[in-house]
């Protein structure tokens, strides 16, 4: 069964450091997504991303925050300097156009941000 | 401001008991209706969609959806120690914008 993969399983940086966290969606799949959660908080959205570009940012996603799909299989999210709140696990997911609003998510990039 | 409220638990049940976990959403609007469960430490898995009213069941869960109250369910039946885990409720909006709002979850028990 196809899954979203993540890559690094767990990042750790030092504040101020650029980081790039790196997702392959499901094959088929046009609709991109990144959540975050903080430890012990809930799952929040950041971004959404369609036909490379950016659809939906929420107030989290500021200018320290950039999303790419340099190629047809990656998608990345990058922190340009990070920050200790940025701590968090980083869920990307993806949907078929479709597939109602079924998103499928990875196994997370745990990000610890000293 | 829409808002996704679960009771935080823990829920504790025994094994082969039926698990109740129940989620209100504040925005009328809401489209899709999803139930995720997450391990600790791990990310959602999606077990259910619903996006009518009623129940809609595969194999040992059921969702019960009520728009006119606005909450959604989610039941185990039969439930096992596997089970153990928080359950999300998140909830789409289809045609407004396509995030997921997710809940704080449910954290679940099942004690042999």
């Amino acid at each position: 069964e196809p899954e979203v993969t993540q890559t690094p399983s767990h990042q750790v940086t030092q504040m101020g450091q650029e980081v790039i966290l790196r997702c392959v969606p499901i094959s088929n799949h046009l609709y991109f997504y990144w959540y975050r959660q903080i430890l012990g908080q809930k799952v929040e959205f950041l971004v959404s991303f369609y036909n490379n570009e950016i659809s939906e940012k929420s107030e989290i996603f500021d200018d320290q925050f950039s999303v790419e799909r340099p190629d047809g299989s990656n998608f990345t999210l990058k922190i340009r300097s990070t920050k200790l709140e940025d701590s968090a696990m980083y869920f990307c997911a993806s949907r078929n156009r479709g597939d109602a609003d079924t998103q499928y998510f990875g196994p997370g990039t745990r990000l610890t941000v000293l | 401001q829409k808002e996704v409220e679960q009771n935080s638990g823990p829920l504790s049940v025994p094994e082969g008991a039926i698990a109740s976990l129940n989620c209100t959403y504040s925005d009328r609007v809401s489209q899709s209706f999803f139930w995720y469960r997450q391990y600790s430490g791990k990310s959602p898995e999606l077990i259910m969609s619903i996006y009518s009213n009623g129940d809609k069941e595969d194999g040992r869960f059921t969702a019960q959806l009520n728009k006119a109250s606005q909450y959604v369910s989610l039941l185990i039946r039969d439930s096992q120690p596997s089970d153990s885990a928080t359950y999300l409720c998140a909830v789409g909006y289809r045609y407004n914008t396509d995030k997921l709002i997710f809940g704080t979850g449910t954290r679940l028990q099942v004690f042999p």
